[in-house]
């Protein structure tokens, strides 16, 4: 199985001020047949279930605020938030897509500081 | 707008077999591309994928729990069902059914709200 790791575990930031999670996965996720990173980004937030946020590791889901971006390729990636707003307080996981059986990170807890 | 919903036990005795179904509304589950999956997640723990059907009956299975677990699919009701066998403490989680994108372990973009089994005597 492929492993993903999440840094940091948790994170403070100030409202307004950004927000950088990083994901690492123990092989590269990218796809040689189309270029694309098979890997994708969840906010989860107490009590709910995890919602899509960012897929193919830089592409935005529908209705997804665009301070939310993704980056990176290969094995090392990043969910930036640009502007931390009171909304964003959540639990986010980067899950790999590129092999059975898919795999999450541990999670990055985001709090206001 | 596709939702998914949950339902059964929510407590479930050691060595029994967890049951759950899983309806689909406001699509087709036999949607071309349409996987349907089941993840769960301990208390206050991260995600796991258990597995997953297309609605031909193909089946798509975590290794780790492959021996345990049945996902069936019943088009004419829009459902699909989950059966995790033998169950001890560690199965204790929220189970939550989804759809997958594109392929058996693509990108989940619809998410039921979730249902707690506890497995406990």
């Amino acid at each position: 199985d492929i492993v993903m790791t999440q840094s940091p575990d948790s994170l403070a930031v100030s409202l307004g001020e950004r927000a950088t999670i990083n994901c690492k996965s123990s092989q590269s996720v990218l796809y040689s047949s189309n270029n694309k990173n098979s890997l994708a980004w969840y906010q989860q937030k107490p009590g709910q279930p995890p919602k899509l946020l960012i897929y193919w590791a830089s592409t935005r889901e529908s209705g997804v605020p665009d301070r939310f971006s993704g980056s990176g390729s290969g094995t090392d990636f990043t969910l930036t938030i640009s502007s931390l707003q009171a909304e964003d307080v959540a639990v986010y996981y980067c899950q790999q897509c590129y092999s059975s059986p898919p795999t999450f990170g541990q999670g990055t807890k985001l709090e206001i500081k | 707008q596709v939702q998914l919903q949950e339902s059964g036990p929510g407590l479930v005795k050691p060595s029994e077999t967890l049951s759950l179904i899983c309806t689909v509304s406001g699509g087709s589950i036999s949607s071309i591309g349409s996987y349907w999956g089941w993840i769960r997640q301990p208390p206050g723990k991260g995600l796991e994928w258990v597995g997953s059907i297309y609605y031909s009956g193909s089946t798509y299975y975590n290794p780790s729990l492959k021996s345990r677990v049945t996902i069936s699919v019943d088009t004419s009701k829009n459902q699909f069902s989950l059966k995790l066998s033998y169950v001890t403490a560690a199965d204790t989680a929220v189970y939550y059914c989804a759809r997958h994108v594109g392929y058996n372990y693509g990108r989940i973009d619809y998410w039921g709200q979730g249902t707690l089994v506890t497995v406990s005597s």
